[in-house]
């Protein structure tokens, strides 16, 4: 079974450029979630998605970043325009649910993340 | 809010045990999970504890005791494809059920 895909793998851009990743989740899963991971740091919670629906998007810049999940299946996240700061690897995760309480409900699979530069 | 703290880096040596601790402070605990992730890579599930005591998963095992708001993972003949990021990840109803993760505690196996 394919595990969660993601690409680009790497993306080099000048400040103030979009910028967009794309994720396709284990097949099934109805819970997508992009987390954003600084060097050094565990990864953070920047969106979640039942199906379609994003329940929880209360750490997602709204000014610059925005998500969609368009058919409940892939998933693209966006960055326009992008920062200095925004240097980081962008993961994508999903699971069979969310919340459940069971853990082969509940558990994350992540995808091997994009590797954002921005100059 | 929520504070996870484990240690940043550990160094261990092949065939030996690490224990690996991480400590947390939330309310609505629903939840510990481990996770591997080597550099460059995807974190990987190792484990998952949410009653108290030890989960054994072959040469990994995680233990929890929740009224100390305290987990370890002990990592048993280490090996050195054991050298990864290990990150400790709290969940909590009063968070709508997210993971909360640590900062990982880089482990190095040397020979």
């Amino acid at each position: 079974e394919a595990g969660v895909v993601q690409s680009p793998r790497y993306k080099i851009i000048e400040k103030k450029q979009p910028v967009a990743f794309w994720c396709n989740p284990i097949s099934g899963h109805n819970t997508l979630y992009w987390y954003l991971q600084n060097l050094g740091q565990g990864p953070e919670l920047l969106i979640r998605y039942e199906n379609e629906e994003a329940v929880d998007d209360s750490q997602l810049p709204k000014d610059r970043f925005s998500a969609e999940r368009l058919k409940g299946v892939d998933s693209t996240l966006k960055i326009q325009p992008a920062e200095l700061g925004d240097s980081a690897v962008y993961l994508c995760a999903s699971s069979p649910r969310h919340g459940t309480g069971k853990i082969e409900e509940d558990t994350q699979y992540f995808g091997p993340g994009t590797r954002l530069t921005v100059l | 809010g929520q504070n996870i703290d484990q240690p940043t880096e550990m160094t261990a040596t092949e065939g030996a045990i690490v224990q690996i601790n991480c400590t947390y402070q939330t309310s609505g605990f629903n939840g510990l999970f481990w996770y591997q992730q080597h550099a460059g890579e995807a974190p990987t599930f190792l484990s998952y504890n949410v009653l108290d005591g030890l989960e054994e998963k072959g040469r990994f095992s995680s233990f929890l005791s929740r009224s100390k708001g305290y987990s370890y993972l002990l990592l048993k003949e280490l090996q050195m494809k054991d050298s990864a990021s290990y990150l400790c990840a709290v969940r909590a109803h009063n968070q709508g059920g997210k993971l909360i993760f640590g900062q990982g505690t880089e482990l190095s196996v040397k020979p």
